[in-house]
Protein backbone atom coordinates (compact mmCIF):
# COMPACT_ATOMS: atom_id res chain seq x y z
CA UNK A 1 0.00 0.00 0.00
CA UNK A 2 1.17 3.33 -0.99
CA UNK A 3 2.01 5.66 2.04
CA UNK A 4 0.00 8.66 0.42
CA UNK A 5 -3.14 7.47 -1.65
CA UNK A 6 -5.03 9.80 -4.17
CA UNK A 7 -8.46 9.90 -4.96
CA UNK A 8 -10.08 9.57 -7.30
CA UNK A 9 -7.41 8.94 -10.09
CA UNK A 10 -9.28 10.53 -12.84
CA UNK A 11 -11.73 12.78 -12.77
CA UNK A 12 -14.09 14.43 -15.31
CA UNK A 13 -16.36 18.01 -14.93
CA UNK A 14 -18.29 20.51 -16.24
CA UNK A 15 -17.37 23.97 -16.16
CA UNK A 16 -18.74 25.73 -12.93
CA UNK A 17 -18.71 22.85 -10.97
CA UNK A 18 -17.28 21.86 -7.78
CA UNK A 19 -14.36 19.98 -7.81
CA UNK A 20 -13.31 17.84 -4.49
CA UNK A 21 -9.78 15.67 -4.69
CA UNK A 22 -8.78 14.06 -1.56
CA UNK A 23 -5.79 12.61 0.03
CA UNK A 24 -4.87 10.21 2.44
CA UNK A 25 -1.30 9.17 4.35
CA UNK A 26 -0.46 6.61 6.42
CA UNK A 27 2.56 7.80 7.82
CA UNK A 28 3.33 11.05 10.45
CA UNK A 29 3.86 14.24 8.75
CA UNK A 30 4.76 17.56 9.14
CA UNK A 31 3.80 19.28 5.97
CA UNK A 32 1.38 18.09 3.12
CA UNK A 33 1.28 20.27 -0.16
CA UNK A 34 -0.72 19.98 -3.02
CA UNK A 35 0.65 20.58 -6.51
CA UNK A 36 -0.33 21.24 -9.68
CA UNK A 37 1.21 19.63 -12.96
CA UNK A 38 0.46 21.00 -16.51
CA UNK A 39 0.48 18.68 -19.92
CA UNK A 40 4.00 20.20 -20.40
CA UNK A 41 5.23 18.59 -17.24
CA UNK A 42 6.16 21.61 -14.99
CA UNK A 43 5.08 21.80 -11.87
CA UNK A 44 3.44 24.65 -9.36
CA UNK A 45 3.31 24.58 -5.71
CA UNK A 46 -0.82 25.46 -4.75
CA UNK A 47 -0.36 24.90 -0.72
CA UNK A 48 1.63 23.55 1.49
CA UNK A 49 -0.77 22.71 5.24
CA UNK A 50 0.14 21.35 8.78
CA UNK A 51 -3.61 21.67 9.71
CA UNK A 52 -6.99 23.68 9.32
CA UNK A 53 -7.74 25.24 6.30
CA UNK A 54 -6.03 27.84 2.84
CA UNK A 55 -7.68 29.66 0.22
CA UNK A 56 -6.22 30.97 -2.74
CA UNK A 57 -8.84 32.20 -5.32
CA UNK A 58 -11.13 29.64 -6.38
CA UNK A 59 -8.68 26.75 -4.61
CA UNK A 60 -9.40 25.93 -0.81
CA UNK A 61 -7.23 23.01 0.75
CA UNK A 62 -8.16 20.98 4.52
CA UNK A 63 -6.19 18.88 6.23
CA UNK A 64 -7.34 16.36 9.42
CA UNK A 65 -4.43 15.93 10.91
CA UNK A 66 -6.19 13.04 13.14
CA UNK A 67 -7.56 11.52 9.99
CA UNK A 68 -4.66 12.08 7.78
CA UNK A 69 -6.68 12.80 5.54
CA UNK A 70 -6.63 15.78 3.37
CA UNK A 71 -9.11 17.47 0.68
CA UNK A 72 -8.76 19.89 -2.39
CA UNK A 73 -11.40 21.89 -3.47
CA UNK A 74 -11.69 24.08 -6.77
CA UNK A 75 -15.26 26.19 -7.15
CA UNK A 76 -16.51 27.13 -9.97
CA UNK A 77 -14.16 25.20 -11.85
CA UNK A 78 -12.63 25.96 -15.40
CA UNK A 79 -11.06 24.27 -18.50
CA UNK A 80 -7.76 25.89 -17.25
CA UNK A 81 -7.93 24.00 -14.14
CA UNK A 82 -7.43 21.04 -16.43
CA UNK A 83 -4.20 19.57 -14.77
CA UNK A 84 -2.45 16.92 -12.94
CA UNK A 85 -3.38 17.52 -9.16
CA UNK A 86 -0.47 15.67 -6.65
CA UNK A 87 -0.65 15.59 -2.66
CA UNK A 88 2.92 15.20 -2.11
CA UNK A 89 3.58 14.71 2.41
CA UNK A 90 6.80 15.53 4.12
CA UNK A 91 7.83 13.47 7.30
CA UNK A 92 10.97 14.53 7.88
CA UNK A 93 10.32 16.42 11.19
CA UNK A 94 10.15 19.77 9.08
CA UNK A 95 14.13 19.83 8.20
CA UNK A 96 13.24 20.03 4.69
CA UNK A 97 10.62 21.32 2.50
CA UNK A 98 11.47 19.39 -0.88
CA UNK A 99 11.99 15.61 0.63
CA UNK A 100 8.74 14.73 0.06
CA UNK A 101 6.91 10.99 -0.20
CA UNK A 102 4.01 11.98 -3.55
CA UNK A 103 1.09 10.38 -4.54
CA UNK A 104 0.20 9.06 -7.67
CA UNK A 105 -2.01 12.33 -8.88
CA UNK A 106 -5.32 13.25 -10.23
CA UNK A 107 -5.75 13.66 -13.73
CA UNK A 108 -8.69 16.59 -14.00
CA UNK A 109 -10.61 17.49 -17.10
CA UNK A 110 -13.16 20.05 -16.65
CA UNK A 111 -15.03 20.53 -19.90
CA UNK A 112 -16.41 24.06 -21.21
CA UNK B 1 12.28 36.92 -12.66
CA UNK B 2 13.28 33.90 -10.36
CA UNK B 3 13.28 30.48 -11.05
CA UNK B 4 14.53 26.92 -12.13
CA UNK B 5 15.92 26.42 -15.27
CA UNK B 6 16.59 23.04 -16.27
CA UNK B 7 18.54 21.48 -19.61
CA UNK B 8 18.26 19.97 -22.15
CA UNK B 9 14.28 19.49 -22.02
CA UNK B 10 14.60 16.48 -24.15
CA UNK B 11 17.50 14.14 -24.16
CA UNK B 12 18.54 10.71 -26.32
CA UNK B 13 21.10 8.64 -25.22
CA UNK B 14 22.39 5.29 -26.39
CA UNK B 15 22.93 2.42 -23.85
CA UNK B 16 25.88 2.36 -21.72
CA UNK B 17 25.85 6.09 -21.89
CA UNK B 18 26.41 9.07 -18.94
CA UNK B 19 24.26 11.70 -19.65
CA UNK B 20 24.23 14.92 -17.82
CA UNK B 21 20.95 17.27 -16.59
CA UNK B 22 21.49 20.21 -15.63
CA UNK B 23 19.53 22.26 -12.82
CA UNK B 24 20.01 26.10 -11.97
CA UNK B 25 18.48 27.94 -9.56
CA UNK B 26 18.61 32.02 -8.84
CA UNK B 27 16.01 32.12 -6.36
CA UNK B 28 19.09 31.83 -3.73
CA UNK B 29 17.21 28.49 -2.00
CA UNK B 30 20.15 26.46 -0.09
CA UNK B 31 17.81 23.28 -0.95
CA UNK B 32 18.12 21.82 -3.92
CA UNK B 33 16.17 18.06 -5.20
CA UNK B 34 15.79 15.69 -8.11
CA UNK B 35 13.02 13.86 -9.03
CA UNK B 36 11.92 11.20 -10.92
CA UNK B 37 8.16 10.24 -12.76
CA UNK B 38 7.66 7.53 -14.12
CA UNK B 39 3.84 7.18 -16.39
CA UNK B 40 0.84 5.89 -13.31
CA UNK B 41 3.42 6.44 -10.92
CA UNK B 42 4.29 9.12 -8.52
CA UNK B 43 7.65 11.00 -8.11
CA UNK B 44 10.35 9.73 -6.25
CA UNK B 45 13.03 12.07 -4.66
CA UNK B 46 16.68 10.99 -6.19
CA UNK B 47 18.85 13.21 -4.40
CA UNK B 48 18.67 16.20 -2.32
CA UNK B 49 21.46 18.80 -1.09
CA UNK B 50 20.53 20.88 1.71
CA UNK B 51 23.64 23.25 1.49
CA UNK B 52 26.98 23.59 -0.66
CA UNK B 53 29.18 20.32 -1.08
CA UNK B 54 26.87 17.99 0.86
CA UNK B 55 23.68 15.81 -0.48
CA UNK B 56 22.24 13.03 0.42
CA UNK B 57 20.57 10.36 -1.19
CA UNK B 58 17.35 9.76 -2.06
CA UNK B 59 14.72 6.76 -2.16
CA UNK B 60 16.20 5.84 -5.74
CA UNK B 61 19.79 6.79 -5.93
CA UNK B 62 21.21 3.43 -7.61
CA UNK B 63 22.69 4.55 -10.59
CA UNK B 64 22.69 8.49 -10.78
CA UNK B 65 25.46 10.96 -9.11
CA UNK B 66 24.88 14.62 -8.09
CA UNK B 67 27.59 17.97 -7.18
CA UNK B 68 26.75 21.21 -5.51
CA UNK B 69 29.53 23.21 -6.08
CA UNK B 70 27.70 26.19 -6.28
CA UNK B 71 24.52 27.03 -4.28
CA UNK B 72 22.72 27.58 -7.74
CA UNK B 73 23.86 24.84 -9.17
CA UNK B 74 22.62 20.91 -8.87
CA UNK B 75 23.54 18.49 -11.59
CA UNK B 76 22.66 15.07 -12.01
CA UNK B 77 24.28 12.52 -13.83
CA UNK B 78 22.24 9.08 -15.17
CA UNK B 79 25.26 7.19 -15.56
CA UNK B 80 24.84 3.69 -17.49
CA UNK B 81 24.54 1.86 -14.07
CA UNK B 82 21.12 3.27 -14.30
CA UNK B 83 18.90 0.23 -15.50
CA UNK B 84 16.11 2.01 -16.48
CA UNK B 85 16.78 5.44 -17.06
CA UNK B 86 14.08 6.42 -19.48
CA UNK B 87 11.80 8.74 -17.39
CA UNK B 88 10.98 12.43 -16.64
CA UNK B 89 12.95 14.16 -14.39
CA UNK B 90 12.42 16.84 -12.50
CA UNK B 91 14.49 19.58 -10.04
CA UNK B 92 13.22 21.72 -7.35
CA UNK B 93 14.48 24.02 -4.53
CA UNK B 94 13.07 24.84 -1.49
CA UNK B 95 12.92 27.77 1.38
CA UNK B 96 14.67 27.18 4.72
CA UNK B 97 12.25 25.73 6.85
CA UNK B 98 10.64 27.95 8.86
CA UNK B 99 10.24 30.58 6.40
CA UNK B 100 6.80 31.04 4.91
CA UNK B 101 5.35 31.73 1.70
CA UNK B 102 5.57 29.71 -1.29
CA UNK B 103 8.12 27.05 0.20
CA UNK B 104 9.23 25.02 -3.20
CA UNK B 105 9.92 25.62 -6.47
CA UNK B 106 9.65 23.09 -9.49
CA UNK B 107 11.33 22.76 -12.87
CA UNK B 108 9.90 22.12 -16.27
CA UNK B 109 11.48 19.08 -16.68
CA UNK B 110 13.55 16.92 -18.27
CA UNK B 111 12.57 13.78 -20.45
CA UNK B 112 15.30 11.38 -21.07
CA UNK B 113 14.81 8.26 -23.40
CA UNK B 114 17.28 5.54 -23.98
CA UNK B 115 18.03 4.68 -27.71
Amino acid sequence: KNEVEQSPQNLTAQEGEFITINCSYSVGISALHWLQQHPGGGIVSLFMLSSGKKKHGRLIATINIQEKHSSLHITASHPRDSAVYICAVSSDGGTSYGKLTFGQGTILTVHP
Amino acid sequence: DGGITQSPKYLFRKEGQNVTLSCEQNLNHDAMYWYRQDPGQGLRLIYYSQIVNDFQKGDIAEGYSVSREKKESFPLTVTSAQKNPTAFYLCASSKAPGETGNTIYFGEGSWLTVV
